[in-house]
């Protein structure tokens, strides 16, 4: 069975710009979640979507966004970007209630 | 709401030897599930081992088990027979037992060093 797929891997942009980050998920599973990680902050919740419903967002100004399509894949965007949004953001997916979340290898977005 | 604290920064080990990581967390919540997790330099999260809070028998997982003691709110991870490709950084995270959330809360990190 094939993993938490992220992409792409490495993404660098410029102040201002806006990026989209991609996760598709483990077959099966209909529960995807974001996080955002940085040495300063640590690891930070996101967003969590499931049935392409957002069910839980996390402490981020409202540049940060995200979607989920039917097939469960979800997509993150995050707007006007500033220096501090260089991170690694990780997906996570699950089944259903209750279960082991699986991680992505990450996007790591560096902002110049 | 939730907190996770991790105390040491940093831990070392001998190969072969024991070790353990601490964990304490504050919740009001009395349902619950903790989760111990290993980042490796490859940067994927891997989930080492997990405790749901009603259960008072502490989980294992072959040389990784835990020690959860509720009501002291304290989680921590023993490592035997400590491997070089346990070298990683552990976290542990908190998730409320409850449907439509998912969330993680996760505490700052131990990064584990193995001597050879």
């Amino acid at each position: 069975k094939a993993g938490v797929t992220q992409t792409p891997r490495y993404l660098i942009k410029t102040r201002g710009q806006q990026v989209t980050l991609s996760c598709s998920p483990i077959s099966g599973h209909r529960s995807v979640s974001w996080y955002q990680q940085t040495p300063g902050q640590g690891l930070q919740f996101l967003f969590e979507y499931f049935s392409e419903t957002q069910r839980n967002k996390g402490n981020f100004p409202g540049r940060f966004s995200g979607r989920q399509f039917s097939n469960s894949r979800s997509e993150m965007n995050v707007s006007t970007l500033e220096l501090g949004d260089s991170a690694l953001y990780l997906c996570a997916t699950s089944t259903i209630l209750n279960s082991p979340l699986h991680f992505g290898n990450g996007t790591r977005l560096t902002v110049t | 709401a939730q907190t996770v604290t991790q105390s040491q920064p940093e831990m070392s080990v001998q190969e072969a030897e024991t070790v353990t990581l601490s964990c304490t967390y504050d919740t009001s919540e009395s349902d619950y599930y903790l989760f111990w997790y290993k980042q490796p330099p490859s940067r994927q999260m891997i989930l080492v081992i997990r405790q749901e809070a009603y259960k008072q028998q502490n989980a294992t997982e072959n040389r990784f088990s835990v020690n959860f003691q509720k009501a002291a709110k304290s989680f921590s991870l023993k490592i035997s027979d400590s491997q070089l490709g346990d070298a990683a950084m552990y976290f542990c995270a908190y998730r409320i037992s409850n449907f439509g959330n998912e969330k993680l809360t996760f505490g700052t990190g131990t990064r584990l060093t193995i001597i050879p």
